[in-house]
């Protein structure tokens, strides 16, 4: 069974930091590893997936790495801004979509 | 990506009644999938409705409790049955393609 694990579970950083935000799951036979963005009572959006074929992903400030044999993926963010603030879920795509806790983000001005 | 709408965006119910939740994707797809987001919890996965078979739940959920129907390639409903405040959730459909899993906006279920 698929266990995802999400560290931070929260992180509280000043605006233009750097963030690192990091996703570990168990098995590491999966398809791909997806990124998204979870508003507060919203739905999620997509940010970034990364085939297993695949070592990274870039769009715009985002960064996403994918190592499949230590069972990681780590989603940097640049320059951070107000507008970060959100929860951000990994999930890890088998036979089925296996979500990690979260790292709930706050970028303050 | 495929573009899923989702309604409704939330209600709020009475115990013991049932809301149905529905999802009408842009083009056809194969799978369909349903999550219930516990508040301050992650994404848990209720069941995958396939067109023209009945759908697979996940385990901890049963079919009296969460019935879905899936008539066609483009369209599901999830009904949340006999409801207690413990259902109260956001409840989230989503479909796979190739460029991975898009999500609908969500409903927000508030049982009282």
């Amino acid at each position: 069974k698929q266990e995802v694990t999400q560290i931070p579970a929260a992180l509280s950083v000043p605006e233009g930091e750097n963030l690192v935000l990091n996703c570990s799951f168990t098995d590491s036979a999966i398809y791909n590893l997806q990124w998204f963005r979870q508003d507060p009572g919203k739905g999620l959006t997509s940010l970034l997936l990364i085939q297993s074929s695949q070592r990274e992903q870039t769009s715009g400030r985002l960064n996403a790495s994918l190592d499949k044999s230590s069972g990681r993926s780590t989603l940097y963010i640049a320059a951070s801004q107000p507008g970060d603030s959100a929860t951000y879920l990994c999930g890890a795509a088998g036979n089925k979509l296996t979500f990690g806790g979260g790292t709930r983000v706050l970028v303050k001005p | 990506s495929a573009v899923i709408s989702q309604k409704p965006s939330r209600d709020i119910c009475q115990r013991g009644t049932s809301l149905t939740i529905q999802c009408q994707v842009d083009s056809q797809v194969t799978m369909m999938f349903w999550y219930r987001q516990q508040p301050g919890q992650s994404l848990t996965l209720i069941a995958t409705a396939n067109q023209g078979s009945e759908a697979t739940y996940e385990s901890g959920f049963v079919i009296d409790k969460f019935p879905i129907s899936r008539p066609n390639l483009t369209f599901s409903t999830l009904t949340v049955s006999n409801m207690s405040p413990e259902d109260s959730s956001i409840y989230l459909c989503s479909v796979f393609e190739g460029d991975g899993y898009t999500f609908g906006s969500g409903t927000r279920l508030t049982v009282v």
